[in-house]
Formats: C-alpha cells, sequence, structure tokens
C-alpha cells in the first residue's frame, strides 16, 4: 500500500517563528488532507489540498503531486498552535492512510 | 452541534469484557469511517462505511470487532473479549461523497483495558 512519512518529527519552536512541515508519499493520489491534532486528540481538518496552494490565515499548503509531496506552512506561530500535524491521503481508495505526523510545540 | 459526536469519550474496563462504541455523524453525511489511533501514532483505518453498506475493512479489525450502520446513520463499532492490546483512541469520521471527500472527525472515544 502507499506509503506516507511526515518531516521533522518534532518541532520545537519560539512563538512567532515561522515554520514548514513536509509530508512524501510514495505513490498518486487523488485526494491530500492535512490535520491538526490538538493536546485533546481532537483531529481538525486544516486543508483539503491534492494539488496546488491554498492559504487559510496563518496557514498556508502546497501540493506538488507530480513529485509526490504537500507542505504546510505555518507563519507567526502562537502557543496555540502547539500540538500534532498529520498528512492523510487517499490513494484511488476510501480509506486514507495517515502518516506519523509532526509534533509541534510552540514555545511562549 | 452539527459535528460528528462519539459516545463514551471514555471508557475503562477488564480484560474479557465487551464494550460498545457509538458514533453519531454529520447528519447529510453518507460516508462513516472508523479508525484507531495508539499514544505517538497516527490513525489507523479499521472500517468503512457508505450508507449502511460496510464496503472495507482493514486487517486489523479481527474477528473480535464488529462494526455496524443499520440505517446509514450512526454507527457502533463493538469490540469482543477486550485485550490490553486494545486499548487506544477509536476515532469516527464521516464525509459526503462528491464533496471532494473532507473527512471530519469526532472527538475520539478512548479505551483503557486493564
Amino acid at each position: 500500500g502507499i506509503q506516507v512519512e511526515q518531516s521533522p518529527p518534532d518541532l520545537i519552536l519560539q512563538e512567532g517563528a515561522n515554520s514548514t512541515l513536509r509530508c512524501n508519499f510514495s505513490d498518486s493520489v487523488n485526494n491530500l488532507q492535512w490535520f491538526h491534532q490538538n493536546p485533546w486528540g481532537q483531529l481538525i481538518n486544516l486543508f483539503y489540498i491534492p494539488s496546488g496552494t491554498k492559504q487559510n490565515g496563518r496557514l498556508s499548503a502546497t501540493t506538488v503531486a507530480t513529485e509526490r509531496y504537500s507542505l504546510l506552512y505555518i507563519s507567526s506561530s502562537q502557543t496555540t498552535d502547539s500540538g500534532v500535524y498529520f498528512c492523510a491521503v487517499l490513494n484511488y481508495g476510501q480509506n486514507f492512510v495517515f502518516g506519523p505526523g509532526t509534533r509541534l510545540s510552540v514555545l511562549p | 452541534d452539527t459535528g460528528v459526536s462519539q459516545d463514551p469519550r471514555h471508557k475503562i474496563t477488564k480484560r474479557g469484557q465487551n464494550v460498545t462504541f457509538r458514533c453519531d455523524p454529520i447528519s447529510e453525511h453518507n460516508r462513516l469511517y472508523w479508525y484507531r489511533q495508539t499514544l505517538g501514532q497516527g490513525p489507523e483505518f479499521l472500517t468503512y462505511f457508505q450508507n449502511e453498506a460496510q464496503l472495507e475493512k482493514s486487517r486489523l479489525l479481527s474477528d473480535r470487532f464488529s462494526a455496524e450502520r443499520p440505517k446509514g446513520s450512526f454507527s457502533t463499532l463493538e469490540i469482543q473479549r477486550t485485550e490490553q492490546g486494545d486499548s487506544a483512541m477509536y476515532l469516527c469520521a464521516s464525509s459526503q461523497a462528491g464533496s471532494g471527500n473532507t473527512i471530519y472527525f469526532g472527538e475520539g472515544s478512548w479505551l483503557t483495558v486493564v
């Protein structure tokens, strides 16, 4: 099946810093989503982005489907951005395959 | 609240007991998913429904696990003869076919088997 990798596994930032999270996948996908899991376990959908670029406030995402990667940018990070960020892909099936996540800690 | 809701949020059970989790998806969504997540890992797919039909099951879903969605609305996930290895968070998600298949997750049901 399709493999999903995320880097870095852990990231510690000072409040106000910018960061880039990466998701690599091993096969063609027709759906890719980024999620944020807060410290209470809730998974929040950030972007549906099978290709191209989207922006939502301080967050933006870019997927280059032909090169099989996606990037999530966080600008001017805040402590509330802390948590785990997951990339999930759909490989023309119906079940999403999740990466291992990037654990982000934003320090005040 | 029109989000995905799960019940119970936390369950502690003794090894060998049966447990059942319920998921109420977003009302207009016809697709419903169950995932399992252990500490430090990403969610792992368990099973998927479109309306009342269970269309896909993971190898993770052993014979002790059964899921139903009897009228294409809410779903239940039952674990029989629980084992300590079943301790995890069980996540439900829903989506509407044709909307880019954006999925929305509930808050999860934490299971601890002692």
